[in-house]
């Protein structure tokens, strides 16, 4: 397709457990981010990449997340025993600097239930 | 932290009336940008305004930006139901590394037929 997916759509997990999100960004866009909504604390920035490289990773909450792009493509969030904050959607957005840098293309967001 | 903090929190309108929205943010900014969200899930690139303009337009969206008083109004005129969502500004700060947006917590906009 032609903008940012996200699978899974829903994801409901117990707590402890490990869970895995990914993102398709748009073909050829070098940047993607990554960020959190939630009730508490609205939209937050989590990471950034350029390339397959992750210059800023400051919104990262805690040593249980992390992320990683492979082919300057595909990037998938990996959270690691999930705790119940961690309830949330999962944005991810690419964006270029062909296609107009500043503008971020967001996907539909993969929504994170941790019982 | 959040940047950006819109006003009002929520909104509700008659079909055909406009709407008004401001943004207040902190620090000095590269541009800012207004988002629209649908049912809580992915969000849709509106307009954006760099810092040395002061206001822009889109179809029926009018964006203004004072740096001055470190504000934004978002006018959407001629409503219409198809406007209901939440709409976010965001920012991208002055001097940052990236472009990673930095978003306030977004205004209810309901449009009643």
């Amino acid at each position: 397709g032609a903008g940012v997916s996200q699978s899974p759509s829903n994801k409901v997990t117990e707590k402890g457990k490990d869970v895995e999100l990914r993102c398709d960004p748009i073909s050829g866009h070098t940047a993607l981010y990554w960020y959190r909504q939630s009730l508490g604390q609205g939209l937050e920035f989590l990471i950034y990449f350029q390339g397959n490289s992750a210059p800023d990773k400051s919104g990262l909450p805690s040593d249980r997340f992390s992320a990683e792009r492979t082919g300057g493509s595909v990037s998938t969030l990996t959270i690691q025993r999930t705790q119940q904050e961690d309830s949330a959607v999962y944005l991810c957005a690419s964006s270029s600097v062909t296609g107009g840098w500043e503008t971020q293309y967001f996907g539909p967001g993969t929504r994170l239930l941790v019982l | 932290s959040q940047q950006g903090e819109e006003d009002p929190q929520a909104l509700s309108i008659q079909e055909g009336e406009n709407a008004t929205m401001n943004c207040s943010y902190k620090t000095s900014i590269n541009n800012l940008q207004w988002y629209r969200q649908n049912s809580g899930r992915g969000l849709v690139h509106l307009i954006l305004i760099r810092s040395n303009e002061r206001e822009k337009h889109s179809g029926r969206l009018r964006v203004t930006l004072d740096t001055s008083k470190k504000s934004s109004s978002l006018l959407i005129t001629a409503s219409r139901a198809a406007d209901t969502a939440s709409y976010f500004c965001a920012t991208v700060l002055r001097g940052g590394s990236n472009y990673k947006l930095t978003f306030g917590k977004g205004t209810l906009l309901t449009v009643n037929p």
